[in-house]
């Protein structure tokens, strides 16, 4: 069983640039969400995918925004970047009918951006 | 909205055993769950709570009381290898997977 991977592991962006990152989620998982984690803080909920669908958002501007594939692999666009987008980025897929509030994170991406 | 408090730092020896406590405010609870993050690491699954008492699994073990808004993690025996972040988290109030996460309690080990 192949765990969740992220593509590229770092980057390093100038502000005002876009970026793609990419997720492959957990095999037979069909949900996919993304975090951004800031250094010391925990994650925070960007947006979730269920079944190519976007299933929810958190508190983030509409320069990110996101793609779910048949496959249920994921991709995160961020538009614009700005200083403060420079962290940690991070997918977690799940199971939808898995009863337990289990994800499966990748090993994320960790994004600088001058 | 829904908030978590955890205490930002805790150390400990080997062998020692150890509690980070989480308090948290949800509109809408679903359950109470832990993770591990090692430096540079992901994010990794420890347990999760949804009534109230304690979940055991190895060394680690974890409490929920609802009435309270309150669990913790229980780390036992501790070891080097448990040096890391601890996350408490709970799922979104719109009842999403999405987990909303505290700030984190960084645990050090010392031998």
């Amino acid at each position: 069983e192949t765990g969740v991977t992220q593509s590229p592991t770092h980057l390093i962006k100038t502000r005002g640039q876009q970026v793609t990152l990419r997720c492959s989620s957990q095999s037979g998982h069909n949900t996919v969400s993304w975090y951004q984690q800031a250094l010391g803080q925990g994650p925070q909920f960007i947006f979730q995918y269920y079944r190519e669908e976007e299933n929810g958002r958190g508190n983030f501007p509409p320069r990110f925004s996101g793609l779910q594939f048949p496959n249920y692999s994921s991709e995160l666009n961020v538009n614009a970047l700005e200083l403060d987008d420079s962290a940690l980025y991070l997918c977690a897929s799940s199971l939808g009918a898995e009863s337990q509030e289990t994800q499966y994170f990748g090993p994320g991406t960790r994004l600088l951006v001058l | 909205g829904q908030s978590l408090e955890q205490p930002s730092e805790v150390t400990a020896v080997e062998g020692a055993i150890v509690q980070i406590n989480c308090t948290y405010q949800t509109s809408g609870f679903y359950g109470l769950s832990w993770y591990q993050q090692h430096d540079g690491g992901a994010p990794t699954f420890l347990s999760y709570n949804a009534l109230d008492g304690l979940e055991e699994t190895g060394r680690f073990s974890s409490f929920l009381s609802r009435s309270d808004s309150y669990g913790y993690l229980l780390l036992q025996e501790l070891q080097m290898k448990d040096s890391a972040s601890y996350f408490c988290a709970v799922r979104d109030h719109t009842g999403r997977r999405a987990l909303t996460f505290g700030s984190g309690t960084r645990l050090q080990v010392q031998p």
